[in-house]
């Protein structure tokens, strides 16, 4: 079956990176992903990596897929306390569902 | 970006009652949208995958008469929580794709079953 983890928790200082870890299970994926959840709130999606890739840029999300290790990481440059949030990673199955990871909370600090 | 809305964003019902959560999809056709339960702290569990004029297929788990899905239209998909009960009390949220890789969510709606 699928399953997807993440780290729980991770703390930075405003303007220093951040990097969120996630490995995943199923090689069949087509495409990770990874959104943000702000309290209260649904899910924003940050960005998403083709699995035939093994890193994709924007603006200030760096995306890096290993295939061969089933890690994805996420890095965001320059955090900044609005970055403050929880991110799932997720990656789709048949039918185009998600299965997501547990949500990594990420605390930015001035 | 494609937007998603729900409605009611938060909803206080009664014990044996139903509540009806609408999705829509604002700006895009929706070919199929997803119902996911999100418990305090907690990740995302699919609850139904429903593709428009067609029957919602639920999850392992989850009971298809007590969460009634509708698709009646490209842009809009509702969920009934009939019966509800206080555990019935969670995060709701939806999602709708066009059909690509993208999938969009929609706000969540807070349900509280006294």
């Amino acid at each position: 079956g699928e399953d997807v983890e993440q780290s729980l928790f991770l703390s930075v200082r405003e303007g220093d990176s951040s990097v969120i870890n996630c490995t995943y299970t199923d090689s069949s994926s087509t495409y990770l992903y990874w959104y943000k959840q702000e309290p209260g709130a649904g899910l924003q999606l940050l960005t998403y990596i083709f699995s035939n890739m093994d890193m994709k840029q924007d603006q200030r999300l760096t995306v890096l897929l290993n295939k061969k290790d089933k890690h994805l990481s996420l890095r965001i440059a320059d955090t900044q306390t609005g970055d403050s949030a929880i991110y799932f990673c997720a990656e789709n199955n048949a039918g185009n569902m998600l299965t997501f990871g547990g949500g990594t909370r990420l605390m930015v600090k001035p | 970006g494609a937007v998603v809305s729900q409605h009611p964003s938060r909803v206080i019902c009664k014990s044996g009652t139903s509540v009806k959560i609408e999705c829509r999809s604002l700006d895009f056709q929706a070919t199929t949208m997803f119902w996911y339960r999100q418990f305090p702290k907690q990740s995302l569990m699919l609850m139904a995958t429903s593709n428009e004029g067609s029957k919602a297929t639920y999850e392992q788990g989850v009971e298809k008469d007590k969460f009634l899905i509708n698709h009646a239209s490209l842009t809009l998909s509702t969920l009934t929580v009939t019966s509800a009960h206080p555990e019935d009390s969670s995060f709701y949220i939806c999602s709708a794709s066009e059909g690509g890789a993208e999938q969009y969510f929609g706000p969540g709606t807070r349900l509280t079953v006294t």
